[in-house]
């Protein structure tokens, strides 16, 4: 199993433009989650999907952000446009949901590295 | 309002001593509490699960407590070994829903 993929690792980009990062969650994963990583906050949840569906996007800072998830394999995380204080590491995770509640660990991708200039 | 917290140091110590993390949380009565690791450049790697009715849950040189009365859990390694250098998440099912918060983590360096 490859892992959860997510692309590109680096991005770096100029203020004002839009930004869009991917994921690929495990197959046979029906949740997946976008988080964002700085010094400052940590770990932040964004949103999150059941089933491609979004259930919380309570977490996504500003209506600069937007997600979708147009089917169980793939998943992407907009900007637009970007400024300076997005610049973090931006992680996609996916998880196996059963029941309504599930206790299962949430597997990450590698990251993907933005900085807005 | 909702907190997590972990030592924002680092800690230092020798290898073979046995390290302990602390993860203190208020406002939450999570369901259950997740342990990570995460080394630079990588994502978050899932290590342990506790749940609220459970006291301690081991894995091999892990132990983990949770205690629901003092809103805390600790983390230990034993036997530690520098291949065990990293920053360490705790992570709690709160905040309304099915998600997970994460506190900042702690790292730990464990020198030869």
């Amino acid at each position: 199993d490859a892992g959860v993929i997510q692309s590109p690792r680096h991005e770096v980009t100029e203020m004002g433009q839009e930004v869009t990062l991917r994921c690929k969650p495990i197959s046979g994963h029906n949740s997946l989650f976008w988080y964002r990583q700085t010094m400052m906050r940590g770990l932040e949840l964004l949103i999150y999907f059941n089933n491609n569906v979004p259930i919380d996007d309570s977490g996504m800072p500003e209506d600069r952000f937007s997600a979708k998830m147009p089917n169980a394999s793939f998943s992407t995380l907009k900007i637009q446009p970007s400024e300076p204080r997005d610049s973090a590491v931006y992680f996609c995770a996916s998880r196996i949901r059963q029941g309504v509640e599930s206790y299962n660990e949430q597997f990450f991708g590698p990251g993907t590295r933005l900085t807005v200039l | 309002s909702q907190k997590i917290e972990q030592n924002s140091e680092a800690l230092n110590i020798q290898e073979g001593k046995t390290a302990t993390l602390t993860c203190n949380y208020t406002n939450y009565s999570p369901a259950y509490l997740q342990w990570y690791r995460q080394d630079p450049g990588r994502g978050p790697v899932f290590l342990l699960l506790i749940r609220e009715n459970e006291k301690e849950k081991r894995k091999e040189r892990l132990k983990v407590t949770f205690d629901t009365t003092l809103k805390q859990s600790l983390f230990h390694i034993t036997a530690s070994q520098p291949a065990d250098s990293a920053t360490y998440l705790c992570a709690l099912l709160g905040g309304g829903g099915n998600k997970l918060t994460f506190g900042t983590g702690t790292q730990l360096k464990v020198e030869l």
